[in-house]
This record gives structure tokens, C-alpha cells and sequence, in this order.
């Protein structure tokens, strides 16, 4: 249990739905992440949020959409998706910004296939 | 950009066998470097790191040791066991970044 819950942990949907992935973190951080896990590939960074700001987009589709509703709480809106969109995303935190030297804690991950 | 390459996998070995995966990055300055570990069903955890050349991080056995003049960060374990089985992911964060940069992850399976 590293603090970092993510919700829910497996998601099948079709390419013209649309659905949500959330996280939680419980350990009083104030900066989250979202990344994508994708086979054989590195991780990809898509957002960093640091107290609720938006402060980095890596270059990712409109198709993915991020909120940040508060620092505890960071969800990932999917719509459209394609099927190489099927993947591992992975919410993290830290308390502070990683360039202080501050640990990130990663949740389980949800479990991402688009058919 | 930065960048970092680690030895494809997967890699299967025996208990008790000494393991090294290997880490190499290209980043411009000092970076942090950083082993994640994530066992089955689970998110990343991190395993040890070093901030500066020479650092040797350690932690459960395994360790690693920052190579300036080689760019690497090998990861090494003297006795592997069965629950060490999971994928390993080297990391760097350069000087000034918000971002860890990561490799594509290196599957190990230890064998009774």
C-alpha cells in the first residue's frame, strides 16, 4: 500500500465511449502525475499537476483529458480512444516537485484496453 | 533529450545466481539516477538511487553505483531469490527537471 489509489483497476471500453480513471493519494502531497505504461516501451510522463496547476502536458492527444480537482484527487477523462491507446496508466505523487529530490509514489495502475 | 537504455529482457535466472541488469543514460549536467522495482499487480516502487557520481545507492540486497565516466548505473545482486521476480525500470532526473525520464523496464523471473 503505497498511498496512492487508483480506481478502477481494470477498464474495457469501446473506442466511442467515454470514461474516467481516478486517483486519490492520502499522504498529504501536493504535486500528481499521470503516466502511461505501454509494453516494451518506457514510461511516459502525460501531466504533472503541483497544487491543483496544470504545469506540464507532454505533448499528449485531446482525446485524453485531465482534472485536478484538489491536490488529493487527480482523475484522467477518455474519450474517443483509439485501440494503441490501451495501456498502463499510472497516477503518481510527491510532496513537492521531484527536482527538490522528493520521492514519488506510484498507485497500482488501472488497466486500460479500448476494443 | 535525455534518455535512458536498459538491457532488454527478459532475464531468467536461478535462486542464489548473481544478477546485473544493466543501465546506461544520456543527459546533459548531473542527473539524479534511480532504480524502480514493480512486483506483479503493482505500481512502481523505488528501490534505491544515487545523486552524484560515485554515490552507490543500496537497499534489500541490491545494488547500484553511479558511473560518471561510463554513463551507467548497473543494478547488481549478490543472491537472487524468487520474490525478487518483477520488472525493474532505471530512471534519471536531470538538474533543474520535473520529470523522471525512464527506461523501457527489464523483466526478471528467478526460478526455485
Amino acid at each position: 500500500e503505497t498511498g496512492v489509489t487508483q480506481t478502477p483497476r481494470h477498464l474495457v471500453m469501446g473506442m466511442t465511449n467515454k470514461k474516467s480513471l481516478k486517483c486519490e493519494q492520502h499522504l498529504g502531497h501536493n504535486a500528481m502525475y499521470w503516466y502511461k505504461q505501454s509494453a516494451k516501451k518506457p514510461l511516459e510522463l502525460m501531466f504533472v499537476y503541483n497544487f491543483k496547476e496544470q504545469t506540464e502536458n507532454n505533448s499528449v492527444p485531446s482525446r485524453f483529458s485531465p482534472e485536478c480537482p484538489n491536490s488529493s484527487h487527480l482523475f484522467l477523462h477518455l474519450h474517443t480512444l483509439q485501440p494503441e491507446d490501451s495501456a498502463l496508466y499510472l497516477c503518481a505523487s510527491s510532496q513537492g516537485q521531484i527536482i527538490s529530490g522528493n520521492t514519488i509514489y506510484f498507485g497500482e495502475g488501472s488497466w486500460l484496453t479500448v476494443v | 533529450g535525455d534518455s535512458v537504455t536498459q538491457m532488454e529482457g527478459p532475464v531468467t535466472l536461478s535462486e542464489e545466481a548473481f544478477l546485473t541488469i544493466n543501465c546506461t543514460y544520456t543527459a546533459t549536467g548531473y542527473p539524479s539516477l534511480f532504480w524502480y522495482v514493480q512486483y506483479p499487480g503493482e505500481g512502481l516502487q523505488l528501490l534505491l538511487k544515487a545523486t552524484k557520481a560515485d554515490d552507490k545507492g543500496s537497499n534489500k540486497g541490491f545494488e547500484a553505483t553511479y558511473r560518471k565516466e561510463t554513463t551507467s548505473f548497473h543494478l547488481e545482486k549478490g543472491s537472487v531469490q524468487v520474490s525478487d521476480s518483477a520488472v525493474y525500470f532505471c530512471a534519471l532526473l536531470s538538474q533543474g527537471a520535473q520529470k523522471l525520464v525512464f527506461g523501457q523496464g527489464t523483466r526478471l523471473t528467478i526460478n526455485p
